[in-house]
């Protein structure tokens, strides 16, 4: 159980595009999702806590505007990376957090490799 | 069968306690390993690398057997600030993970009680 899921699993793009970036938690329902970073050599970032049917928490020095989260259902948040450039080519891991528990249990997807030319 | 995979737990342990951790790994070429401590909302943090030959860094003690594919965890003198998440992540190379082909395991909580 608490199976998370990303998609896609890589992807590659051009500098200017906007980029779509999905999160799901596979059988449970996560009121409160994570979007972290990770440049090579680098631990993740977080960069934005995610909750359902309210507006994204961002971290400072993560511009909103630039990443758009939306986390419409219970099972799903998006993060849109909007006119990515090079530098924005980073690892983008999601997390769901498992309501119900005595503890916050944070489950991991398998991460979006994103590369912008 | 899951890349790395963890004891969930929680694992409720008096303080002072010798508690251990294992992680077992699908990937035989995996290249590197490692454990990171991940606190309650916050990113997960490297705690340490974990190397063939077995590695202490204070209280903590990293084990690797490649044989079995497995990675231990053993935490001496359990303190209250040892309350956290412990990840078992994986540098699989080329084959996946992300940017440095880390993959991580959904992590074992660890409670110290007084």
């Amino acid at each position: 159980g608490a199976v998370v899921s990303q998609h896609p699993s890589r992807v590659i793009c051009k500098s200017g595009t906007s980029v779509k970036i999905e999160c799901r938690s596979l059988d449970f329902q996560a009121t409160t999702m994570f979007w972290y970073r990770q440049f090579p050599k680098q631990s993740l970032m977080l960069m934005a806590t995610s909750n359902e049917g309210s507006k994204a928490t961002y971290e400072q020095g993560v511009e909103k505007d630039k990443f758009l989260i939306n986390h419409a259902s219970l099972t799903l948040s998006t993060l849109t990376v909007t006119s990515a450039h090079p530098e924005d080519s980073s690892f983008y891991i999601c997390s769901a957090e498992l309501p119900g528990q005595a503890t916050d249990t944070q489950y991991f997807g398998p991460g979006t490799r994103l590369t912008v030319l | 069968r899951k890349e790395v995979e963890q004891d969930p737990g929680p694992f409720n342990v008096p303080e002072g306690a010798t508690v251990a951790f294992n992680c077992t790994y699908s990937n035989s070429a995996s290249q590197s390993f490692f454990w990171y401590r991940q606190d309650c909302r916050k990113e997960p943090k490297l705690l340490m690398s974990v190397y063939s030959s077995g590695n202490e860094d204070g209280r903590f003690t990293a084990q690797l057997n490649r044989a079995s594919q497995y990675i231990s965890l053993l935490i001496r003198d359990s303190k209250l600030s040892d309350s956290a998440t412990y990840l078992c992540v994986v540098n699989m190379g080329d084959s996946g993970g992300g940017a440095d082909g880390l993959t991580f395991g959904k992590g074992t909580h660890l409670i110290i009680q007084p």
